[in-house]
């Protein structure tokens, strides 16, 4: 069955770098159409979609983001990394990565990792 | 970029109502319309795909409708796992945007 998993720090310091890894089983990073999808939840407050990095190493990113955000694939290890840069207090929240067939729907999810940003 | 709401922003209902949340598209999304739910300390659940498709294992009392620019998610016979907060998300081939919520909550 497939499934994800989100892994990094739990703590990182304002201006610091956050790297949040997801690890996957179940499907491969290759297959046509698959994506791995990234949502960030602020504690109390509404999802927001991040990046999408798709099998074909063609990746996207929310416009109000982008300047911050990289995502990488490592398929030897079914890894998606997402890099955010410069994070701020506002940036705490919960972190999920998600599985889409791409055709637009988050069908499967991680657990989630909650990282707060605080000096 | 295509911007999401949703209406109304919470609701109270009591088991067995009938329950409908209207969710608004800035542009035509076709029918690229998903809803999600979510528990509190949980992960978010796709229950409808393409504006009306129940996806694998959802119950039959959860419909969605609507394509363009203005859908709903409709449960009916509300259940008392039903509670949670309700998200739709939209995708235009580029992008993802998610829509603010709906809490359901008890009556």
């Amino acid at each position: 069955q497939i499934t994800l998993k989100e892994s990094g720090p739990t703590l990182v310091k304002p201006t610091e770098t956050l790297k949040v890894t997801c690890t996957v089983s179940g499907f491969s990073l290759t297959t046509d159409g698959v994506g791995v999808g990234w949502i960030r939840q602020p504690p109390g407050k509404a999802l927001e979609w991040l990046a999408i990095s798709y099998w074909d190493d063609d990746n996207r990113y929310s416009p109000s983001l982008k300047t911050r955000l990289t995502t990488t694939k490592d398929t030897s290890n079914n890894q998606v990394v997402l890099t955010m840069t410069n994070m701020d207090p506002l940036d705490s929240g919960t972190y999920y990565c998600a599985h889409t067939t791409g055709f637009g729907e988050l069908g499967y999810w991680g657990q989630g990792i909650l990282v707060t940003v605080s000096s | 970029d295509v911007q999401m709401t949703q209406s109304p922003s919470a609701l109270s209902a009591s088991v067995g109502d009938r329950v409908t949340i209207t969710c608004q598209a800035s542009q035509d999304i076709s029918d690229y319309l998903n809803w999600y739910q979510q528990k509190p300390g949980k992960a978010p659940k796709l229950l409808i795909y393409d504006a009306s498709d129940l996806a694998a294992g959802v119950p039959s009392r959860f419909s969605g409708g609507g394509s363009g620019t203005h859908f709903t998610l409709t449960i009916s016979n509300l259940q008392p796992e039903d509670f949670a907060t309700y998200y739709c998300q939209q995708f235009d081939n580029v992008l993802f945007t998610f829509g603010p919520g709906t809490k359901v909550d008890v009556k």
